[in-house]
């Protein structure tokens, strides 16, 4: 079954507009969870690095004043696109790290910014 | 610095051929793991085996069986009599043993597995 799950799966959003994912953590629970971009046709690229009850640690070029992210609890980290902009569609995958060293993926949030 | 190098880019097999899917890494340190995932146009990436470097016994899954290979740092794997539902993307990912925000995975840019009937 389900590992991590994410909500919502589709957003759809005019320009300027804040849009806030949702990662659990189903079976476990994850001090550290990580967040990536996929564009099309692209491999993945990790933006950030959310950790539980501290500020998330940013890959290089992410701008962390663009992209917040909350881990306030062991099995809920969010990510807000702030002032998304249609530059900001994409697919956002959320993953966490078991404690047998291995990260499961959530289903994924596709934004569509417009 | 750590590099995963999937050649491949695309690959189309008719169904039940067997197609081996290509991963070759590289890293300084002497503990790590690597990972094969699928990615469904679903989109979700679907984890599917874990290698420890210290474990170099290839393993079978049914039809999936991988084979590392530290002498040449190669991870590579083969699915054989192919299908249909094989069709995804595959990532092959390098990860390391720390923990917390050192914790990364790092990403091939994945073969795009196309099965015909």
């Amino acid at each position: 079954g389900a590992v991590v799950s994410q909500h919502p799966s589709w957003v759809i959003c005019k320009s300027g507009t804040s849009v806030k994912i949702e990662c659990r953590s189903l079976d476990f629970q994850a001090t550290t969870m990580f967040w990536y971009r996929q564009f099309p046709k692209q491999s993945l690229m990790l933006m950030a690095t959310s950790n539980e009850g501290s500020k998330a640690t940013y890959e290089q070029g992410v701008e962390k004043d663009k992209f917040l992210i909350n881990h306030a609890s062991l099995t809920l980290s969010t990510l807000t696109v702030t002032s998304a902009h249609p530059e900001d569609s994409s697919f956002y995958i959320c993953s966490q790290r078991s404690p047998q060293e291995t990260q499961y993926f959530g289903p994924g949030t596709r934004l569509l910014v417009l | 610095a750590q590099k995963v190098t999937q050649a491949q880019t695309e690959i189309s097999v008719v169904e039940k051929e067997d197609v081996t899917l290509d991963c070759v890494y590289e890293t300084r340190d002497t503990t790590y793991y690597l990972f094969w995932y699928k990615q469904p146009p679903s989109g979700e990436l679907v984890f599917l085996i874990r290698r420890n470097s210290f474990d170099e016994q290839n393993e079978i899954s049914g039809r999936y069986s991988w084979n590392f290979q530290k002498s040449t740092s190669s991870f590579n794997f083969t699915i054989t009599a192919s299908q249909v539902v094989d069709s995804a993307v595959y990532f092959c990912a390098l990860g390391n043993p720390y923990t917390g925000a050192n914790s990364k995975l790092t990403f091939g840019k994945g073969i795009t597995l196309s099965v015909r009937p």
